[in-house]
């Protein structure tokens, strides 16, 4: 149980567009979801906390208006990196808390801006 | 906020030695701290997690200790195998509300054969 299914699974594109990252919770209802970004060899940072029918909540730093999050509901979370660059190229991943308290981690995106 | 440290960055260990790596806290509210394995290209997988009412806990070949007081705990694995070889986060985070996972910066494990 509590399956996180991240889609897709790799993605390239090229500068100027946008790209869609969906999370969703298989068996459980997500309430909250975590969106993490990853650089090569690093540890995961927190991007932003979304939350089911309200606005995500945004780390310092994290541009709210180029990583848009999007709730809408208890199993889907989406996460649009608008107007790509090839620095916004990194493994984008999401969690979900589950009732027990443990976090269940969806598979990942590996985004590539060229 | 939570600032969780981790080390070392990296371990090299021959086959059937331990490997411990350690971490430290700084929010004395936090009291779940979960211990993920990572290899290349895909999602952290939970290999043991402890709670701030226990001191330690164990499963076959991996344990968890926890000192509240001095607010850090440690990852210890006996009998590594190659298999074993990854990258380990360790985390922190409050058990009220929906909380994100503060991490460690990472420990590279490399089990020689």
């Amino acid at each position: 149980g509590a399956v996180v299914s991240q889609h897709p699974s790799r993605v390239i594109c090229k500068s100027g567009t946008s790209v869609k990252i969906e999370c969703r919770s298989l068996d459980f209802q997500a309430t909250t979801m975590f969106w993490y970004r990853q650089f090569p060899k690093k540890s995961l940072m927190l991007m932003a906390t979304s939350n089911e029918g309200s606005k995500a909540t945004y780390e310092q730093g994290v541009e709210k208006d180029k990583f848009l999050i999007n709730h809408a509901s208890l199993t889907l979370s989406t996460l649009t990196v608008t107007s790509a660059h090839p620095e916004d190229s990194s493994f984008y991943i999401c969690s979900a808390e589950t009732s027990n308290y443990g976090y269940t981690f969806g598979s990942g995106t590996r985004l590539t801006v060229v | 906020g939570e600032n969780v440290e981790q080390h070392p960055s990296t371990l090299s260990v021959q086959e059937g030695d331990s490997a411990v790596i350690k971490c430290t806290y700084s929010d004395s509210a936090s009291n779940y701290f979960p211990w993920y394995k990572q290899e290349l290209g895909k999602r952290p997988q939970l290999i043991i997690d402890i709670r701030s009412n226990v001191g330690e806990k164990k499963d076959q070949r991996i344990a968890v200790t926890l000192n509240k007081t001095a607010k850090h705990f440690s990852l210890h694995i006996t009998e590594t195998q190659p298999e074993d070889s990854a990258v380990y986060f360790c985390a922190a985070s409050k058990q009220t509300g929906a909380n994100n996972l503060f991490f460690g910066t990472g420990t590279r494990l490399t089990v020689i054969p």
